[in-house]
């Protein structure tokens, strides 16, 4: 069964850049979409994007367009999140996530990282 | 950008209760691409249902998802004290479309 480490809790300044890492084990990971979903407090789930990783591409949802990449390095099975010109309202859990089928970008996830908490503040 | 607008926002039930959780959508998924999540404080979403109908691995069979089109439903047939939580359907179309509803919250009467 795949497992999914993130990378640990970050806190920056507005204007900054951080960097995800999102470490896969335990079983297949190139051919499944790996996307990316944050939770603001006291909010939603909210889309960011995501990756094939056999295939390097990326998509991104409208609203983080050219200020998020994303990337992935088949040799670690590791997928990352770059997100840059952070704001306070960027304040949340950051997860990674498994697509439950083969091939497609758009997805459902069946398999979640545990969450990253990104903190954005002077 | 499709649109999933939840209903209701709050969902106040005892253990043993049936609850039915809706969800529509502002345009029609023609693909039926529709899935449901659990999330319980602190914890990372769960994957109930995807492909409108199609229970996720090890998910109990008191859960159940039906629709099409717009409108989509979750019910969970008999509510365990563990399945008070926020529900979230997500449609997937073509990339880069993935959306998530608002959310509704399933709690102890």
């Amino acid at each position: 069964q795949v497992q999914l480490v993130q990378s640990g809790a970050e806190v920056k300044n507005p204007g900054s850049s951080v960097k995800v890492s999102c470490k896969a084990s335990g079983g297949i990971f190139s051919s499944y979409a790996m996307g990316w979903v944050r939770q603001a407090p006291g909010h939603g789930l909210e889309w960011m994007g995501g990756i094939i990783p056999i295939f390097s591409t990326a998509d991104y949802a409208q609203k983080f367009q050219g200020r998020v990449t994303i990337s992935a390095d088949e040799s670690t099975s590791t997928v990352y999140m770059e997100l840059s010109s952070l704001r306070s309202d960027d304040t949340a859990v950051y997860y990674c996530a498994r697509a439950v089928l083969t091939g497609d970008l758009s997805n459902a996830f069946d398999i979640w990282g545990q969450g990253t908490m990104v903190t954005v503040s002077a | 950008e499709i649109v999933l607008t939840q209903s209701p926002g709050t969902l106040s039930l005892s253990p043993g209760e049936r609850a039915t959780l809706s969800c529509r959508a502002s345009l029609t998924l023609t693909t039926d691409y529709l899935a449901w999540y659990q999330v319980r404080p602190g914890q990372a979403p769960r994957l109930l249902i995807y492909g409108s109908s199609r229970r996720a691995n090890g998910i109990p069979d008191r859960f159940s998802g039906s629709g099409s089109g717009t409108d989509f439903t979750l019910t969970i047939s008999r509510l365990d004290p563990e399945d008070f939580a926020v529900y979230y359907c997500q449609q997937y179309g073509r990339s880069p479309s993935v959306t998530f509803g608002g959310g509704t919250v399933v709690q102890i009467k």
